[in-house]
């Protein structure tokens, strides 16, 4: 059982360029989320989704656009990067919003 | 807006030692309160949930208590050692429809042998 997926890792992006990071989960989850994490600071919410089709903004969306086509993946699209988007991106689901989360392992971006 | 406060930031303790992590929360209409480790450059791994009817959960060594009316939570760690170094982040749900999990900044807890 693989849980959450997180493609890629690591990547560098230049000022501008676009690019989509890739979550994926196989426990059949209901909710996928969409958080990043700053230095020394806690996760703050971008998006998450109740469900196929269904997204909603959270705390910090701008800059970033979701789909939500399928129950298992949950891509977040960065359209044009800038330096204030570097951080480390975390995707997570749960069952239903009142369980508990599962966590993918990170994609940490780095904008120069 | 909930806002979740977790002090101490940053803890270093002998091996050994018992130790207490405290989370504070300002809003106490919560479903539930969850406690995930993170190790340096890794994702958030879940190590207790409490539902907001309860008052404490335990795992193994770690007992996590809930305090819904006055906001808190503290998660206990017996007899410390040096593999619990990692920060501790601590989440609350609020009761509202589909209020995701609201996060503390975490604490960095060093376990020194």
């Amino acid at each position: 059982n693989a849980g959450v997926t997180q493609t890629p890792k690591f990547r560098i992006l230049k000022i501008g360029q676009s690019m989509t990071l890739q979550c994926t989960q196989d426990m059949n989850h209901n909710y996928m989320y969409w958080y990043r994490q700053d230095p020394g600071m806690g996760l703050k919410l971008i998006y998450y989704s109740v469900g196929a089709g269904i997204t909603d903004k959270g705390e910090v969306p701008n800059g970033y656009n979701v789909s939500r086509s399928t129950t298992e993946d949950f891509p977040l699209r960065l359209e044009l990067a800038a330096p204030s988007q570097t951080s480390v991106y975390f995707c997570a689901s749960s069952y239903l919003g009142s369980y508990g989360y599962t966590f993918g392992s990170g994609t940490r971006l780095t904008v120069v | 807006k909930q806002e979740v406060t977790q002090i101490p930031a940053a803890l270093s303790v002998p091996e050994g030692e018992n130790l207490v992590l405290n989370c504070s929360f300002t809003d106490s209409a919560i479903y539930n309160l969850q406690w995930f480790r993170q190790d340096p450059g890794k994702g958030l791994t879940s190590l207790l949930l409490i539902q907001s009817s309860q008052r404490e959960q335990t795992s193994g060594r770690l007992n996590a208590s809930l305090d819904k009316s006055s906001g808190r939570s503290t998660l206990y760690i017996a007899a410390s050692q040096p593999g619990d170094s990692a920060t501790y982040l601590c989440a609350v749900k609020g009761n509202s429809g589909n209020t995701p999990l609201v996060f503390g900044k975490g604490t960095r807890l060093s376990v020194i042998a």
